[in-house]
């Protein structure tokens, strides 16, 4: 069973400061990694994409590649309170998304 | 740039019923998905098309759950009859092609099985 696994929070982060989001994965197969955002009540909505190892960085976001370690992270610059949401994490060609961190930034 | 539209956003229904959602990709975008998403869960995938054709139904439960996309374009997701765990919001989402992993997700229908 492949499986995708995130801390589910809440994980509360003053405004500013940097959040640091976690995700592993089981197969070791996948080469395709992305970062959902979703507000409560609503859909999710594509962030970030990485596919090789290393970071990608867009704005305030930098998205970090480990395949050995099967580890993708999500970090989040200068958090401020519109961040707050569930961040989902999804892994390979035939999405598989983890349950979601949910992220409090702190005003 | 049009999103995913999808219809209903809400609906309500009773144990045993039927009900069908209706999902219109993003133009262009040649892959869709439907995905069942339960609270505090994440969204998991019942089916996904290229263009008319099923390439991954392997989680839709298919004596009570069915799907077309009959023109490539449209599709419809049918629950018949329904139970009380299908209450979930049902996410639709499209891609460019089959080897574009990169989705964009429909508001979705929040349904309720009382």
């Amino acid at each position: 069973q492949k499986e995708v696994e995130q801390n589910s929070g809440p994980l509360s982060v003053p405004e500013g400061a940097i959040a640091s989001l976690n995700c592993t994965y089981s197969d070791r197969g996948s080469q395709s990694f992305f970062w959902y955002r979703q507000y409560s009540g609503k859909s999710p909505e594509l962030i970030m994409s990485i596919y090789s190892n290393g970071d990608k960085e867009d704005g305030r976001f930098t998205a970090q590649l480990n395949k050995a370690s099967q580890y993708v992270s999500l970090l989040i610059r200068d958090s401020q309170p519109s961040d707050s949401a569930t961040y989902l994490c999804a892994v390979g060609d035939k999405i598989i998304f983890g349950k979601g961190t949910r992220l409090h930034i702190l005003p | 740039e049009a999103g995913v539209a999808q219809s209903p956003r809400y609906k309500i229904i009773e144990k045993r019923q039927s009900v069908a959602f209706w999902c219109n990709p993003i133009s262009g975008h040649a892959t869709l998905y439907w995905y069942q998403q339960i609270l505090g869960q994440g969204p998991k995938l019942l089916i996904q098309f290229q263009n008319n054709g099923v390439v991954d139904d392997s989680q839709l439960p298919k004596d009570r759950f069915s799907a077309e996309r009959l023109k490539g374009v449209d599709s419809t997701l049918k629950i018949q009859p329904a139970k009380l765990e299908d209450s979930a919001v049902y996410l639709c989402a499209s891609s460019l092609s089959v080897s574009s992993y990169e989705q964009y997700f429909g508001p979705g229908t929040r349904l309720t099985v009382t």
